[in-house]
């Protein structure tokens, strides 16, 4: 079945420490993007990539890289740099183009700053 | 920038009677607006979209969407809620027309609590 794998599920971390989190998609879509939800705030735009080796940054892209250099993976970067890490983070994927694209998303990535 | 307001934290409605979750919406030019459902620890499913034509919009699981422009407003409704309907319900719009690309802005979200 098509879909987006996010990995690990749980994630934690020591102050000071980068983290990588994956995500693949086997959609054949052409669009990317990371979401960080807080409770009580919604879901806040990281980063997104509308076509491989290009990325724009979102609302809250401190503390945060990422890099697009296959169609299918969006690995998402937390540097020590940013400064409330604790989150649950979402990755999605749509067919892109600027259209009313319908945004298909992974299970997510909790991350806990010990 | 585009945006959108979830008025409501929490809605509590008994099995069986109708519900109704909260949107109001900020955009310039045509709106593309989205509702989408996330169970616990789950991201996010798609409901339904509104882009134009019919004001009322039909989605999965019994969902559907009420566009009013003089309100701006799109609410999500069901005739009859069941308990396992509860879950947080997002609204959403799309943004980044300024630079041509197409990304979504959410609301907070509203928590639906069904009880039996």
């Amino acid at each position: 079945d098509g879909g987006i794998t996010q990995s690990p599920k749980y994630l934690f971390r020591k102050e000071g420490q980068n983290v990588t989190l994956s995500c693949e998609q086997n959609l054949n879509h052409d669009a990317m993007y990371w979401y960080r939800q807080d409770p009580g705030q919604g879901l806040r735009l990281i980063y997104y990539s509308q076509i491989v080796n290009d990325f724009q940054k979102g609302d809250i892209a401190e503390g945060y890289s990422v890099s697009r250099e296959k169609k299918e993976s969006f690995p998402l970067t937390v540097t020590s740099a940013q400064k409330n890490p604790t989150a649950f983070y979402l990755c999605a994927s749509s067919r892109g183009g600027f259209g009313a694209n319908v945004l298909t998303f992974g299970a997510g990535s909790r991350l806990t700053v010990l | 920038a585009q945006s959108v307001a979830q008025p409501e934290d929490q809605v509590n409605v008994a099995e069986g009677n109708p519900l109704t979750v909260k949107c109001t919406y900020s955009v310039s030019g045509n709106p593309y607006l989205f509702w989408y459902v996330q169970y616990p620890n789950r991201g996010l499913q798609f409901l339904l979209k509104y882009i134009t034509g019919d004001n009322l919009v039909k989605g999965s699981y019994g969902f559907e969407a009420e566009f009013n422009k003089s309100q701006t407003s799109f609410h999500l409704k069901k005739p009859s809620a069941l308990v396992s309907d509860s879950a947080l319900y997002f609204c959403a719009v799309r943004d980044g027309v300024a630079s041509g690309y197409s990304t979504l802005t959410f609301g907070k979200g509203t928590m639906l609590l069904v009880s039996p």
